[in-house]
């Protein structure tokens, strides 16, 4: 079993759709964690950043994080064309040197 | 430049040969990381470096692999006698902070291995 669970989809909604992205842990010693997104051929650029348990939100994009369930969300409101992409979370033990990461979940938005 | 730099885009090596990889990080970054992302995964650690110092190698998949950071600016990953299994992307990313600072990316090297 790996680390961090992801399922790679692919996940096809119309715009303006809400999409719920989600990872599933095991390493109770995570304590931060990162959704990044990636388009095709370039590398991952970091969306959200969570510390510990709790929720951010930020513009369309808001990250959830239950550490008892060892649970990660990243929901997209009104989501939009440009924003298929792949969706990897990320997360380490206590600082960014060593991250590990999902699988990715392929993400197209449908005009 | 304004973000990071890597070259080649993209290599084709045949099975045997060597091949090296360069990266050049945000000007001033402290931090540079090398990830492996192979077709349909995510990206797997391979390597750290602090400035110059080379302070975690524990994600190299074996002694082919080689990575250097001389000046503390520029990094270089070579693989020697390539494998068909090491054909994948390396990422090279690099970081202001030194331990939770966001990580920049490149757009990677893609290797193909024949």
């Amino acid at each position: 079993q790996k680390e961090v669970e992801q399922d790679p989809g692919p996940l096809s909604v119309p715009e303006g759709a809400i999409v719920s992205l989600n990872c599933t842990y095991s390493n109770s010693a995570f304590q931060y964690f990162m959704w990044y997104r990636q388009y095709s051929r370039k590398g991952p650029e970091l969306l959200m950043y969570t510390y510990s348990s709790g929720n951010k939100e930020d513009g369309r994009f808001t990250a959830q994080v239950d550490k008892s369930s060892k649970y990660i969300s990243l929901f997209i409101r009104d989501s939009q064309p440009s924003d298929s992409a792949t969706y990897l979370c990320a997360m380490s033990p206590g600082n960014n040197r060593k991250l590990i990461w999902g699988l990715g979940t392929s993400l197209a938005v449908n005009p | 430049g304004a973000g990071v730099s890597q070259s080649p885009r993209y290599k084709v090596a045949k099975r045997g040969q060597d091949v090296a990889l360069r990266c050049d990080p945000i000007s001033g970054h402290v931090s540079l990381f090398w990830y492996q992302q192979a077709l349909g995964q995510g990206p797997e650690f391979l390597t750290y470096f602090q400035n110059e110092a080379q302070l975690d190698k524990s994600g190299l998949p074996s002694d082919r692999f080689f990575a250097e950071r001389p000046e503390g600016s520029v990094s270089t990953l070579k693989i020697q006698r390539t494998q068909q299994e090491d054909s994948a992307v390396y990422l090279c990313a690099s970081s202001l902070d030194a331990t939770t600072g966001e990580l920049f990316f490149g757009e990677g090297s893609r290797l193909t291995v024949l």
